[in-house]
């Protein structure tokens, strides 16, 4: 089974700190994603990395900046937290090389941010 | 423009009924991928069923189908004999050939009553 582990589970942290979240995956996979999750808003994509090193911008990246170092490894940064980041933050990844539509996302047990 | 449309934010069923929760989805690319995923209160999402657009059959998990109407772009996800183990958030997700990204509804709370 697919393994994706998000460091914390709670995290609160305070204005304007810097935060990074973790996310781990053992499977080897190419692709990593980071999601943000409201009520009311389902799941919207902050940042995608499809290689080391590599990085596209989702449908929020401001705010925000990503890490991916090495191929298990992909780390979302809040340069400097506000309050409107307190949200769910879900990770997941993707075993195709070629993102591929039939393609589900294997996701982390979350962390829930808040920042106070 | 909200591209999958779930309408019900909360839904209730009985123990041992089956539920239908509603999904419609907006796309000009013919070539497409819809998702359901389960989110208990635990917070961790789990992949249930998937439907590709050329798929002429609907698709089926166990207990889980998906009544896909591609002409009405619609993509129900239909839970048979409910337990009380399926309440949860289901989300609803489409993704396009032409995207990387999987993009989800607002979700359905499901309460299974007993």
């Amino acid at each position: 089974d697919v393994k994706v582990t998000q460091s914390s589970r709670y995290l609160v942290k305070r204005t304007g700190e810097k935060v990074f979240l973790e996310c781990v995956q053992d499977m080897d996979h190419e692709n990593m994603f980071w999601y943000r999750q409201d009520p009311g808003l389902g799941l919207r994509l902050i940042y995608f990395s499809y290689d080391v090193k590599m990085k596209e911008k989702g449908d929020i990246p401001e705010g925000y900046s990503v890490s991916r170092e090495k191929k298990e490894r992909f780390s979302l940064i809040l340069e400097s937290a506000s309050t409107n980041q307190t949200s769910m933050y879900l990770c997941a990844t993707e075993a195709e090389a070629w993102s591929s539509y039939n393609s589900p996302l294997h996701f982390g047990n979350g962390t829930r941010l808040t920042v106070t | 423009a909200q591209k999958i449309t779930q309408t019900q934010p909360g839904m209730f069923v009985q123990e041992k009924e089956a539920v239908t929760l509603d999904c419609t989805y907006d796309t000009s690319d013919p070539s497409y991928g819809l998702f359901w995923y389960k989110q208990p209160s635990s917070g961790e999402m789990i992949f249930l069923i998937y439907q590709g657009s050329y798929d002429q059959q609907n698709a089926t998990e166990g207990r889980y189908s998906l009544n896909f109407q591609k002409a009405r772009k619609s993509a129900n996800l239909v839970i048979s004999a409910s337990q009380l183990g399926d309440s949860a958030m289901y989300f609803c997700a489409m993704r396009e050939e032409s995207s990387y990204k999987l993009i989800f509804g607002s979700g359905t709370r499901l309460l299974v009553r007993p």
